[in-house]
């Protein structure tokens, strides 16, 4: 049982550049999150989604786009790279909402020169 | 807004003895739930244990325990029986009202000692 996958586990872009993130999860799990996990701080949420075809803005949304076109995948895009969104990405699942158990990916570390 | 508290950026123990890690939140709501989680140094977030802000007892889980004190908004984690691998960073975490968004603290590494 895979559980939550992300893809790619590591990347460079160059500022400006722009990339998509997969995760997906096995778990049959409605709701679906994206957080990032910068130096001397906890993760903090850029987009979720509460089910296929919906998406909704976390605390950090701005400069990256989110789609969920299946129930198993949770894609998020960066349009155009900056050097501020070099960061670690995880992806997590859960059955309901956040009172719910999540479950995370092993992470995506991004860097942006 | 939601505020997650983690006033000790890190701690040490010795091996076998227990540990207290602090956790204080910030809510207005009468319903919130509380999390921790572990992350190693291998990257991964592991959850351990919830407690609800209706639960009357205290959350176990094994080794893990959560010291609710509602009237002073903190929610520490204890670990008995300190082991080498449970040093890692250690995050609290809370979901209130809604319930669609955590918010987490910024952490305590945890670093176990012989």
């Amino acid at each position: 049982n895979a559980g939550v996958t992300q893809t790619p586990k590591f990347r460079v872009l160059k500022t400006g550049q722009s990339m998509t993130l997969l995760c997906a999860q096995d778990m049959n799990h409605e709701y679906m999150y994206w957080y990032r996990q910068d130096p001397g701080m906890g993760l903090r949420l850029i987009h979720y989604s509460v089910g296929e075809g919906t998406t909704a803005k976390g605390e950090v949304p701005d400069g990256y786009n989110v789609s969920r076109l299946k129930k198993q995948n949770f894609l998020l895009g960066l349009e155009s790279a900056a050097p501020s969104q070099t960061s670690v990405y995880f992806c997590a699942s859960s059955s309901g909402g956040a009172y719910e158990t999540q479950y995370f990916g092993p992470g995506t570390r991004l860097l942006v020169l | 807004a939601q505020k997650i508290t983690q006033t000790q950026p890190g701690m040490f123990v010795q091996e076998k003895e227990a540990v207290t890690l602090d956790c204080t939140y910030d809510t207005s709501d009468q319903s919130y739930g509380l999390f921790w989680y572990k992350q190693p140094s291998s990257g991964e977030m592991i959850f351990l244990i919830y407690q609800g802000s209706y639960d009357e007892q205290n959350a176990t889980e094994g080794r893990y325990s959560l010291n609710f004190q509602k009237a002073r908004k903190s929610a520490n984690l204890v670990i008995s029986a300190s082991q080498l691998g449970d040093s890692a960073m250690y995050f609290c975490a809370t979901v209130t009202g809604g319930g669609n968004k955590l918010t987490f603290g910024t952490g305590t590494q945890l670093k176990v000692e012989l």
